[in-house]
């Protein structure tokens, strides 16, 4: 356990279904981040949230519409997603501001777009 | 940004020791290493991080070289539970916060 969840951990949505997906920090932290992880690629850099405002979009679609209404909590709403979406969705929250600002990761959202 | 570059595999003994290399010569003087795992389709686990020194923790060892431009971490007893790939970063400090870029990273194979 990294002090950070995430749920749901699987979710399978047709491509005109609106869901959301939470991120929860128990750990402190001042920022919070989302990640896109496709099938064998590297982990993709989404949004980057500090003391609750966002400090990076890296080129998101608008379909991907992230929340951060306090710094323990993060959410990704989801909107008419294509199939080429599916990936898991990693959560990340660190203590911003120091030299040495370690990231920790949920467990991740498993996400099948149909 | 500082890369990194990795070999893509390595497979190790179980109870031996896996030493994970990793290049990084374009490391600039205040950006420290960073190394994660990722087991099969869960989170990445932080491991350990160091800038110059010699850095130790429970998990593994980390050697960074007297010029920073290479390191490598050290899983003194593998088991099977390492099987992982394993990720090293160079940590890019940006004015809005600082940023970590994975790159392909290497697939550490255990072995009985």
């Amino acid at each position: 356990e990294t002090g950070v969840t995430q749920t749901p951990r699987h979710l399978v949505m047709g491509m005109t279904n609106k869901k959301s997906l939470k991120c929860e920090q128990h750990l402190g932290h001042n920022a919070m981040y989302w990640y896109k992880q496709s099938a064998k690629k590297p982990l993709e850099l989404m949004f980057v949230y500090n003391f609750k405002e966002q400090t990076e979009n890296n080129s998101v679609p608008s379909r991907f519409s992230p929340e951060c209404p306090n710094s323990s909590h993060l959410f990704l709403h989801l909107h008419t997603l294509q199939p080429e979406d599916s990936a898991l969705y990693l959560c990340a929250s660190s203590q911003d501001g120091g030299q040495t600002d370690t990231q920790y990761f949920g467990p991740g959202t498993r996400l099948t777009v149909l | 940004d500082a890369k990194t570059t990795q070999p893509p595999s390595m497979d190790c003994a179980e109870g031996r020791a896996a030493n994970l290399p990793c290049n990084h010569s374009t490391i600039s003087g205040n950006e420290y290493v960073y190394w994660y795992r990722q087991i099969h389709s869960q989170g990445p686990q932080y491991i350990i991080h160091g800038l110059k020194n010699n850095e130790t923790n429970e998990m593994a060892s980390l050697i960074i070289t007297e010029d920073r431009k290479s390191s490598t971490l050290i899983l003194p007893h593998a088991t099977l539970r390492d099987t992982a790939v394993y990720y090293c970063i160079v940590r890019v400090s940006r004015s809005n916060g600082n940023k970590l870029v994975f790159g392909a990273g290497t697939i550490l194979r255990v072995k009985s």
